[in-house]
């Protein structure tokens, strides 16, 4: 296991359309967070998994977003009705279950257009 | 809630000198504080961390100092190299340990 590993990396739609991001955390990490940067900022939290409970999804930017964790493994980010506002990077991040030792993925890079 | 600020947004520095990269945060009750490394298309690579028990922590080639008195981190790199150039970001967490908060970046440009 090298990593936390996101999938796809570049996605190009057209707006009101639905996205899905894939995210595999290192394996052995019961933490997954998701995370938003848009250019020239830092990374925004999004919310977070502690295995397949999301203990905080306050911070998610509106009801189109939404993520899972199913079986406590990989998660899934889905934006619906997408808007040319949420053309960001969506970056995960997993680290072991105290919450330290944050490791990110490369990211997907989401164009609206 | 907790925000983290950096003083300059861009720093260039000549190939072989020491960079200083701060960082201000808000929130005198947190505890853990990581300096991460962004290079163009990719995540961002921890560096380096610190707790709040501390007051410096060294790497190779990286010191980070943390003052609470003034609630300021820096991150200092040692003999600067051209593969340093990238964008830096101070991040804090909050007291669950659950959320980082990130500042804006420094963009480091190191000249040859």
């Amino acid at each position: 296991d090298t990593g936390v590993s996101q999938d796809p990396r570049h996605k190009i739609t057209k707006r009101g359309q639905n996205v899905t991001f894939r995210c595999d955390p290192i394996s052995e990490h019961n933490r997954l967070y998701w995370y938003r940067q848009t250019l020239g900022q830092g990374p925004e939290f999004l919310t977070y998994f502690q295995n397949e409970a999301q203990l905080e999804k306050s911070r998610l930017l509106s009801d189109r977003f939404s993520a899972e964790r199913p079986k406590g493994s990989f998660s899934t980010l889905e934006i619906q009705r997408t808007e040319q506002g949420d053309s960001a990077m969506y970056l995960c991040a997993s680290s072991p279950a105290y919450g330290y030792g944050y490791t990110f993925g490369s990211g997907t890079r989401l164009t609206v257009v | 809630g907790e925000s983290v600020g950096l003083h300059l947004p861009t720093l260039s520095v000549q190939e072989g000198d020491n960079s200083i990269i701060n960082c201000a945060y808000s929130n005198s009750a947190s505890d853990y504080f990581i300096w991460y490394k962004q290079e163009s298309g990719k995540g961002p690579q921890f560096i380096i961390d610190i707790r709040s028990n501390m007051d410096k922590r060294q790497g190779q080639r990286v010191t980070v100092l943390l003052n609470k008195t003034v609630k300021h981190l820096s991150l200092q790199i040692a003999a600067t190299q051209p593969g340093d150039s990238a964008v830096y970001f101070c991040a804090v967490t909050n007291n669950a340990g659950n959320m980082l908060t990130f500042g804006g970046g420094t963009r480091l440009m190191v000249k040859p």
